[in-house]
């Protein structure tokens, strides 16, 4: 029972275009969202993050939108670079008590590809 | 170099050994976790601590699976009785209030 999907396993982009990844979750007590990279042979690496109360949080080229009445979000990345070739993980946390975000959920990954 | 760390970052074990990993984290977060991934699919939950509490454990962590934290710094996950299907990708994280800071994994292969 996969609560974050990620549908599209991989996706390939013209370096300076637009990449578009989504996700969508089932769990409806998830309040916290994140975007995770991850190169061969390292672990993942933090990207952007969104709280339930928000719909948009951007940082540089990164964007994350979500859509809450959906159960869906997404992250754009302008101008994709070749450097950015990874896969991308979306995670989601129900914070509980406390605020913190333990006990991540992640999606099945999203393979990016930036072709120079 | 003071991201979280874990040691081996490569095991190969015969079905039916014991292994140990350790991790050690970012040293100002108080909260260590440990996840499994396998191959196509997304990091999974395992256990997490606060401090030296283990507070949760997830179902995937059988009775030979045990975790522990005994000062509230480095952490070790120990597999006993090792099967194949534990070949995974085991990854610690670390965090305070925040994200998660994750370590580069420990690749264990059982044959």
């Amino acid at each position: 029972d996969q609560q974050v999907k990620q549908n599209s396993p991989s996706l390939s982009v013209q370096e300076g275009r637009i990449s578009i990844l989504n996700c969508d979750y089932t769990n409806s007590m998830f309040d916290y969202f994140l975007w995770y990279k991850k190169y061969p042979a390292e672990g993942p690496t933090f990207l952007i993050s969104i709280s339930s109360i928000k719909d948009k949080n951007e940082d540089g080229r990164f964007t994350v939108f979500l859509n809450k009445s959906a159960k869906h979000l997404s992250l754009h990345i302008v101008p994709s670079q070749p450097g950015d070739s990874a896969v991308y993980f979306c995670a989601a946390s129900d914070r509980g008590n406390g605020g913190s975000n333990y006990k991540l959920t992640f999606g099945k990954g999203t393979l990016l590809t930036v072709n120079p | 170099d003071t991201g979280v760390s874990q040691d081996p970052r490569h095991k190969i074990t015969k079905r039916g050994q014991n292994v140990t990993f350790r991790c050690d984290p970012i040293s100002e977060h108080n909260r260590l976790y440990w996840y499994r991934q396998t191959l196509g699919q997304g990091p999974e939950f395992l256990t997490y601590f606060q401090n030296e509490a283990q507070l949760e454990k997830s179902r995937l962590l059988s009775d030979r699976f045990s975790a522990e934290r005994p000062k509230g710094s480095f952490s070790t996950l120990e597999i006993q009785r090792t099967e194949q299907g534990d070949s995974a990708m085991y990854l610690c994280a670390s965090s305070s209030q925040g994200e998660q800071f994750f370590g580069p994994g420990t690749r264990l292969t059982v044959l």
